[in-house]
């Protein structure tokens, strides 16, 4: 079982939608989760940043954490075309410059 | 401010020879990270590198190595190329908690 699981998709989705994107994982240790957008043959890039459970937002983005459920999903609301990318979930357990663990990464399409 | 930085962009190699990946972390940056991403997966932690040394690894084999450099900058090495090697290679650089990448070198084995 991989530590980090997280759907693949693809998912395609209309403009203006709100976009819901998921990941589970089986290690309680984690406390440090992050989201990364990546575009074809680019770099991941850094969306959100959270400790431990609880809700964060930035603009149209909202990252939540329930390590009770040990789930973690990002929003994102009035989703345009240049959102479409493929969002990585990422999580660590301590605080540092410590490993990141992904998931495989969620394929999205917002069509205009 | 310059951003990680990564080259070659683009490699080719057949199986059994050895290459060399190089990365720039940005300005002030002093941990360098590596991970391998296959195609359709999400990157897999390599190893990571601090003042020159290395910190931390991941379950890779003793065919990766790397080194990191004074100026911060680092290198990543593998010898005995398998097909499965062929694979995005990116380079991360931190501060404060955050890891920033670069783009990747695509690795490609025949």
């Amino acid at each position: 079982q991989k530590e980090v699981e997280q759907d693949p998709g693809p998912l395609s989705v209309p403009e203006g939608a709100i976009v819901s994107l998921n990941c589970t994982y089986s290690n309680s240790a984690f406390q440090y989760f992050m989201w990364y957008r990546q575009y074809s043959r680019k770099g991941p890039e850094l969306l959100m940043y959270t400790y431990s459970s609880g809700n964060k937002e930035d603009g149209r983005f909202t990252a939540q954490v329930d390590k009770s459920s040990k789930y973690i999903s990002l929003f994102i609301r009035d989703s345009q075309p240049s959102d479409s990318a493929t969002y990585l979930c990422a999580m660590r357990r301590d605080q540092g410059a410590q490993k990141l663990v992904f998931g495989q990464g969620t394929r999205l399409t917002i069509n205009p | 401010d310059a951003g990680v930085t990564q080259s070659p962009t683009h490699l080719i190699k057949t199986r059994g020879q050895q290459v060399t990946l190089r990365c720039s972390p940005k300005s002030g940056h002093d941990t360098v990270s590596w991970y391998q991403q296959a195609l359709g997966q999400g990157p897999q932690f390599i190893f990571q590198y601090y003042e020159e040394e290395e910190r931390q690894r991941g379950n890779f084999p003793d065919r990766f190595s790397g080194h990191q450099f004074p100026n911060y900058s680092s290198e990543l090495n593998v010898n005995a190329l398998l097909l499965g090697d062929s694979a995005l290679y990116l380079c991360a650089s931190t501060l404060l908690d955050t890891q920033y990448f670069g783009p990747g070198t695509r690795l490609t084995v025949l």
